[in-house]
């Protein structure tokens, strides 16, 4: 399977617990980001990232959120001490990353969904 | 602050008939559209896209419309087929950011 792998598909976690989403991106893609879709919204832009660097959080909450991306294995994003309002599908997408700043096709991946019980 | 709208939630046409799915921005610094299929409990799934420097593009049954000046996009799908039933999302970019619309739900009916 050469797309962009998450896991896991399904997260239950309590409140409080720390959860772990996983993305491999597509073969020979360098570029991370990740997504979050709240119920009947769309998606919204996190973080980006490259090998070993956060490019843009912009849209990453200030407080228990935190991603990577290191040199071997996946891009994680991590969510510390979650609530119930962080129950959503995270996605996360790559692309070749031909440069920065420049536009290119992004591939997602199936997403994770959380549900914070 | 939603720079990428999709004003109608959810659009029904019938099979044979053109689907006509519509996107509005605001910010003119975008360079490159992209419109994503999303089924449910699956990851979008990318179907066709434009650069600024074009106004339109083709790929088999799906063409994408850019008219910067009124900073409207638009997926025209011909003829739509039961298969294309999902939502559609439209996604504007300037450098690797995306700024996605909040998606029109297209059902389309035998």
């Amino acid at each position: 399977n050469a797309g962009v792998m998450q896991n896991p598909r399904h997260l239950v976690r309590r409140r409080g617990q720390e959860a772990r989403l996983r993305c491999s991106p597509m073969k020979g893609h360098s570029h991370v980001y990740w997504y979050r879709q709240l119920p009947e919204e769309g998606l919204k832009f996190m973080v980006y990232l490259q090998k070993e660097n956060i490019i843009d959080e912009s849209g990453m909450p200030k407080e228990r959120f935190s991603a990577e991306f290191p040199k071997e294995g996946p891009s994680i994003l991590r969510i510390q001490q979650v609530v119930r309002g962080d129950s959503a599908a995270y996605f996360c997408a790559s692309s070749p990353g031909v440069g920065a700043g420049v536009s290119e096709t992004q591939y997602f991946g199936p997403g994770t969904r959380l549900l914070v019980l | 602050d939603q720079q990428v709208k999709q004003n109608s939630p959810s659009l029904s046409v019938q099979e044979g008939r053109i689907s006509i799915l519509n996107c509005d921005y605001t910010n003119s610094m975008f360079d490159y559209f992209l419109w994503y299929k999303k089924y449910p409990a699956e990851g979008p799934t990318f179907l066709i896209s434009i650069s600024s420097i074009k106004d339109k593009n083709e790929d088999g049954r799906f063409t994408v419309f850019l008219n910067k000046s009124a900073k409207h996009l638009s997926l025209h799908i011909v003829p739509s087929q039961p298969g294309d039933s999902a939502v559609y999302f439209c996604a504007a970019s300037t450098g690797n950011q995306f700024y996605f619309g909040t998606g029109t739900s297209l059902t389309v009916i035998p």
